[in-house]
């Protein structure tokens, strides 16, 4: 089993929607999780950490945590063609403290 | 805060070079960096943890002598990929953590072409 899985897509949705992204990881023990996005070709840039179990919101992000069925999410409101990227899930493991990332989900926004 | 410089952002070498590649914390001190390695439409691969004044720490599978990990100083990381083969050309990314809660910063990014 990964540590980090997501379903790599491409997820289609239309401009306006809600995208759904999600991520589930196998070390149980694991406290920090970040949604990153990348563009083609550039680095990754963080959108969203999350340590606690519930949502958090920052503008049309929302990230959701839910420890005991080791699952993360991330939504986005309102989709742009402008969040058509990857969209990678990255989780620090316990113990050796590393940061493993999933494969990433493609989002792609339809205008 | 919370800058990671990486340079150079792409490089082309003949094959049997090595090549250098730097990863600078601006604003911040940087006890661990980690440098990850991206095939097209893969997800980033770690390859090694870089700790400040000690030996890197490489993932299974990864050379240690092929990619040769150096971390002088707290803002300083450096990555050598020695006799650099076709097979090398990747994506090569870094990463440090600062103190605040942002998480893990990347630096931009370094094309690596070998031919």
């Amino acid at each position: 089993q990964k540590e980090v899985e997501q379903n790599s897509g491409p997820l289609s949705v239309p401009e306006g929607a809600i995208a759904s992204l999600n991520c589930t990881y196998s070390d149980r023990g694991s406290q920090s999780f970040f949604w990153y996005r990348q563009y083609s070709g550039k680095s990754p840039e963080l959108i969203m950490f999350i340590y606690s179990n519930g949502d958090k919101e920052d503008g049309r992000f929302t990230a959701q945590l839910n420890k005991a069925s080791q699952y993360v999410s991330l939504l986005i409101r309102d989709s742009q063609p402008s969040d058509s990227a990857t969209y990678l899930c990255a989780v620090i493991t316990s113990g050796t403290y590393k940061y493993i990332f999933g494969t990433g989900t493609r989002l792609k926004v339809l205008a | 805060g919370a800058v990671v410089s990486q340079h150079p952002s792409w490089v082309i070498c003949k094959s049997g070079t090595s090549v250098k590649i730097e990863c600078r914390s601006l604003d911040f001190q940087a006890t661990t960096m980690f440098w990850y390695r991206q095939f097209p439409k893969q997800s980033l691969m770690l390859m090694a943890t870089s700790n400040e004044g000690s030996k890197a720490t490489y993932e299974q599978g990864v050379e240690k002598d092929k990619f040769l990990i150096n971390h002088a100083s707290l803002t300083l990381s450096t990555l050598t990929v020695t006799s650099a083969h076709p097979e090398d050309s990747s994506f090569y990314i870094c990463s440090a953590k600062g103190d605040g809660p942002w998480g893990y910063t990347f630096g931009s990014g370094t094309r690596l072409t070998v031919v």
